[in-house]
Protein backbone atom coordinates (compact mmCIF):
# COMPACT_ATOMS: atom_id res chain seq x y z
CA UNK A 1 0.00 0.00 0.00
CA UNK A 2 1.49 3.60 -1.23
CA UNK A 3 -0.94 5.14 1.08
CA UNK A 4 -1.97 7.14 -2.11
CA UNK A 5 -5.61 6.42 -2.70
CA UNK A 6 -7.53 6.73 -6.40
CA UNK A 7 -10.90 6.95 -7.00
CA UNK A 8 -12.74 5.18 -8.82
CA UNK A 9 -10.72 2.40 -9.67
CA UNK A 10 -12.45 1.77 -13.08
CA UNK A 11 -15.11 3.83 -14.84
CA UNK A 12 -17.09 3.30 -18.33
CA UNK A 13 -18.52 5.73 -19.70
CA UNK A 14 -19.50 7.38 -23.42
CA UNK A 15 -17.81 9.63 -25.69
CA UNK A 16 -19.01 13.25 -25.43
CA UNK A 17 -19.04 12.82 -21.70
CA UNK A 18 -16.96 14.01 -18.79
CA UNK A 19 -15.58 12.42 -15.66
CA UNK A 20 -13.58 13.54 -12.06
CA UNK A 21 -10.64 11.30 -10.78
CA UNK A 22 -9.87 11.94 -7.59
CA UNK A 23 -6.47 11.08 -5.60
CA UNK A 24 -5.38 11.88 -1.72
CA UNK A 25 -1.93 11.65 -1.74
CA UNK A 26 0.24 10.11 1.22
CA UNK A 27 0.29 11.70 4.33
CA UNK A 28 2.77 14.93 4.79
CA UNK A 29 3.31 14.60 0.83
CA UNK A 30 2.77 18.61 -0.95
CA UNK A 31 3.55 17.53 -4.38
CA UNK A 32 0.70 15.78 -6.89
CA UNK A 33 1.30 14.39 -10.74
CA UNK A 34 -0.80 13.11 -13.32
CA UNK A 35 -0.30 10.64 -15.37
CA UNK A 36 -1.64 8.61 -18.49
CA UNK A 37 -0.94 5.08 -19.59
CA UNK A 38 -1.69 3.56 -22.50
CA UNK A 39 -0.38 0.39 -24.24
CA UNK A 40 1.49 2.35 -26.96
CA UNK A 41 1.74 5.99 -25.00
CA UNK A 42 3.94 4.17 -22.38
CA UNK A 43 3.38 6.42 -18.88
CA UNK A 44 2.88 10.04 -20.12
CA UNK A 45 3.08 13.09 -17.32
CA UNK A 46 0.26 14.96 -17.53
CA UNK A 47 0.43 17.44 -14.95
CA UNK A 48 1.88 18.49 -11.22
CA UNK A 49 0.66 20.42 -8.32
CA UNK A 50 2.85 21.63 -5.41
CA UNK A 51 0.75 22.83 -2.27
CA UNK A 52 -2.12 24.02 -4.37
CA UNK A 53 -0.03 25.78 -7.11
CA UNK A 54 -0.01 24.54 -10.74
CA UNK A 55 4.35 23.21 -11.21
CA UNK A 56 4.55 21.70 -14.86
CA UNK A 57 2.76 20.93 -17.12
CA UNK A 58 3.48 18.17 -19.51
CA UNK A 59 0.99 16.45 -22.40
CA UNK A 60 -2.56 17.59 -20.89
CA UNK A 61 -4.62 18.08 -23.68
CA UNK A 62 -7.05 21.42 -23.52
CA UNK A 63 -10.02 19.05 -22.71
CA UNK A 64 -8.53 17.97 -19.42
CA UNK A 65 -8.35 19.97 -16.27
CA UNK A 66 -6.55 19.30 -12.75
CA UNK A 67 -6.61 21.04 -9.63
CA UNK A 68 -5.20 20.43 -6.28
CA UNK A 69 -7.21 21.45 -2.87
CA UNK A 70 -6.25 23.27 0.24
CA UNK A 71 -6.52 19.89 2.07
CA UNK A 72 -4.07 18.55 -0.57
CA UNK A 73 -6.30 16.45 -2.25
CA UNK A 74 -6.30 16.51 -6.45
CA UNK A 75 -9.13 16.50 -9.45
CA UNK A 76 -8.27 15.63 -12.67
CA UNK A 77 -11.26 16.56 -14.73
CA UNK A 78 -11.72 14.69 -18.13
CA UNK A 79 -14.11 16.78 -20.57
CA UNK A 80 -15.85 15.81 -24.02
CA UNK A 81 -14.24 12.07 -23.63
CA UNK A 82 -13.15 10.45 -26.72
CA UNK A 83 -12.24 6.75 -27.48
CA UNK A 84 -8.24 7.54 -27.35
CA UNK A 85 -8.43 8.69 -24.08
CA UNK A 86 -9.56 5.26 -22.65
CA UNK A 87 -6.23 4.79 -20.44
CA UNK A 88 -5.08 3.96 -17.07
CA UNK A 89 -5.13 7.48 -14.83
CA UNK A 90 -2.44 7.44 -12.11
CA UNK A 91 -2.03 9.84 -9.11
CA UNK A 92 1.74 9.72 -7.93
CA UNK A 93 2.77 11.83 -4.77
CA UNK A 94 6.42 12.95 -3.38
CA UNK A 95 7.45 14.58 -0.23
CA UNK A 96 9.71 17.03 -2.67
CA UNK A 97 10.01 18.15 -5.77
CA UNK A 98 13.83 16.72 -6.56
CA UNK A 99 15.30 20.02 -6.03
CA UNK A 100 17.71 21.08 -3.11
CA UNK A 101 19.56 17.33 -2.61
CA UNK A 102 16.02 15.57 -2.77
CA UNK A 103 15.46 12.84 -5.00
CA UNK A 104 11.23 13.37 -6.17
CA UNK A 105 10.61 9.57 -5.52
CA UNK A 106 6.90 9.30 -6.30
CA UNK A 107 4.16 6.91 -5.01
CA UNK A 108 1.69 5.56 -7.31
CA UNK A 109 -1.63 5.32 -6.28
CA UNK A 110 -3.19 1.90 -8.28
CA UNK A 111 -4.36 3.71 -10.43
CA UNK A 112 -8.30 4.79 -12.42
CA UNK A 113 -9.10 2.63 -15.42
CA UNK A 114 -11.07 4.55 -17.97
CA UNK A 115 -13.07 3.24 -20.53
CA UNK A 116 -14.51 5.47 -23.10
CA UNK A 117 -17.28 3.69 -25.30
CA UNK B 1 14.44 17.99 -23.80
CA UNK B 2 15.55 14.81 -21.95
CA UNK B 3 14.95 11.44 -23.02
CA UNK B 4 15.26 8.20 -21.58
CA UNK B 5 15.73 4.77 -23.87
CA UNK B 6 15.06 1.50 -22.11
CA UNK B 7 16.26 -1.52 -23.66
CA UNK B 8 14.70 -3.80 -24.67
CA UNK B 9 11.18 -3.36 -24.99
CA UNK B 10 10.27 -6.43 -24.48
CA UNK B 11 11.82 -9.44 -22.69
CA UNK B 12 10.32 -13.01 -22.60
CA UNK B 13 12.97 -15.74 -20.68
CA UNK B 14 13.14 -18.93 -18.90
CA UNK B 15 12.68 -19.02 -14.88
CA UNK B 16 16.59 -18.96 -13.66
CA UNK B 17 17.92 -16.81 -16.12
CA UNK B 18 19.70 -13.80 -15.62
CA UNK B 19 19.07 -10.58 -17.58
CA UNK B 20 19.62 -7.13 -17.54
CA UNK B 21 17.95 -4.31 -18.75
CA UNK B 22 19.64 -0.65 -20.33
CA UNK B 23 18.47 2.95 -19.92
CA UNK B 24 20.06 5.81 -21.84
CA UNK B 25 20.42 9.07 -22.40
CA UNK B 26 22.05 12.09 -23.76
CA UNK B 27 21.70 14.26 -21.00
CA UNK B 28 23.03 14.19 -17.44
CA UNK B 29 20.60 12.88 -14.55
CA UNK B 30 21.10 14.34 -10.68
CA UNK B 31 19.49 11.07 -10.27
CA UNK B 32 18.15 8.27 -11.56
CA UNK B 33 14.92 5.85 -10.59
CA UNK B 34 13.72 2.75 -11.07
CA UNK B 35 10.37 1.40 -10.74
CA UNK B 36 8.75 -2.13 -11.27
CA UNK B 37 4.78 -2.22 -12.21
CA UNK B 38 2.69 -5.72 -11.90
CA UNK B 39 -0.30 -5.64 -14.17
CA UNK B 40 -3.26 -3.79 -12.58
CA UNK B 41 -1.35 -1.50 -10.09
CA UNK B 42 0.87 1.68 -10.05
CA UNK B 43 4.48 1.81 -10.16
CA UNK B 44 6.39 0.84 -6.99
CA UNK B 45 9.93 2.64 -6.43
CA UNK B 46 12.53 -0.48 -5.96
CA UNK B 47 15.59 2.03 -5.96
CA UNK B 48 17.31 5.45 -6.30
CA UNK B 49 20.72 5.71 -7.59
CA UNK B 50 22.62 9.18 -6.94
CA UNK B 51 26.08 8.64 -7.51
CA UNK B 52 28.12 8.48 -10.83
CA UNK B 53 29.17 4.98 -10.62
CA UNK B 54 26.78 3.43 -7.89
CA UNK B 55 26.28 0.07 -7.99
CA UNK B 56 22.75 -0.74 -5.23
CA UNK B 57 21.80 -3.83 -4.63
CA UNK B 58 18.29 -5.67 -3.61
CA UNK B 59 18.59 -9.43 -3.63
CA UNK B 60 18.95 -10.65 -7.19
CA UNK B 61 18.78 -7.02 -8.13
CA UNK B 62 21.86 -5.14 -9.33
CA UNK B 63 21.21 -1.36 -9.93
CA UNK B 64 24.17 0.64 -11.54
CA UNK B 65 24.46 4.26 -12.61
CA UNK B 66 26.72 4.99 -15.24
CA UNK B 67 30.23 7.08 -14.60
CA UNK B 68 28.96 10.48 -16.30
CA UNK B 69 25.23 10.08 -15.19
CA UNK B 70 23.88 9.40 -18.39
CA UNK B 71 23.26 5.36 -17.86
CA UNK B 72 21.60 3.05 -15.70
CA UNK B 73 21.22 -0.36 -16.07
CA UNK B 74 19.40 -3.18 -13.92
CA UNK B 75 20.52 -6.73 -13.63
CA UNK B 76 18.91 -9.68 -12.50
CA UNK B 77 19.81 -12.74 -11.35
CA UNK B 78 18.27 -16.17 -11.38
CA UNK B 79 14.93 -14.32 -12.54
CA UNK B 80 11.98 -15.86 -10.98
CA UNK B 81 8.22 -15.64 -12.19
CA UNK B 82 7.72 -13.42 -9.14
CA UNK B 83 9.73 -10.62 -11.05
CA UNK B 84 7.13 -10.20 -14.44
CA UNK B 85 6.28 -6.66 -14.56
CA UNK B 86 6.69 -3.74 -16.55
CA UNK B 87 10.45 -2.32 -15.44
CA UNK B 88 10.78 1.58 -15.29
CA UNK B 89 13.25 3.93 -15.37
CA UNK B 90 13.35 7.43 -14.51
CA UNK B 91 16.01 10.12 -14.40
CA UNK B 92 15.44 13.26 -12.29
CA UNK B 93 16.93 16.09 -14.44
CA UNK B 94 19.72 18.54 -12.74
CA UNK B 95 18.06 22.35 -12.86
CA UNK B 96 14.75 21.95 -12.75
CA UNK B 97 13.36 18.77 -10.82
CA UNK B 98 11.86 17.03 -13.24
CA UNK B 99 11.06 13.29 -13.68
CA UNK B 100 11.63 11.87 -17.26
CA UNK B 101 10.27 8.36 -17.48
CA UNK B 102 11.45 5.65 -20.16
CA UNK B 103 9.03 3.67 -21.92
CA UNK B 104 9.51 0.68 -19.94
CA UNK B 105 10.62 -3.18 -20.43
CA UNK B 106 8.21 -5.35 -19.99
CA UNK B 107 9.68 -8.90 -18.66
CA UNK B 108 7.99 -12.33 -18.41
CA UNK B 109 9.62 -15.37 -17.09
CA UNK B 110 8.06 -18.36 -17.51
CA UNK B 111 8.18 -21.27 -15.31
Amino acid sequence: DSGVTQTPKHLITATGQRVTLRCSPRSGDLSVYWYQQSLDQGLQFLIQYYNGEERAKGNILERFSAQQFPDLHSELNLSSLELGDSALYFCASSVDLGLAGGHGELFFGEGSRLTVL
Amino acid sequence: TQLLEQSPQFLSIQEGENLTVYCNSSSVFSSLQWYRQEPGEGPVLLVTVVTGGEVKKLKRLTFQFGDARKDSSLHITAAQPGDTGLYLCAGLGTSYGKLTFGQGTILTVHP
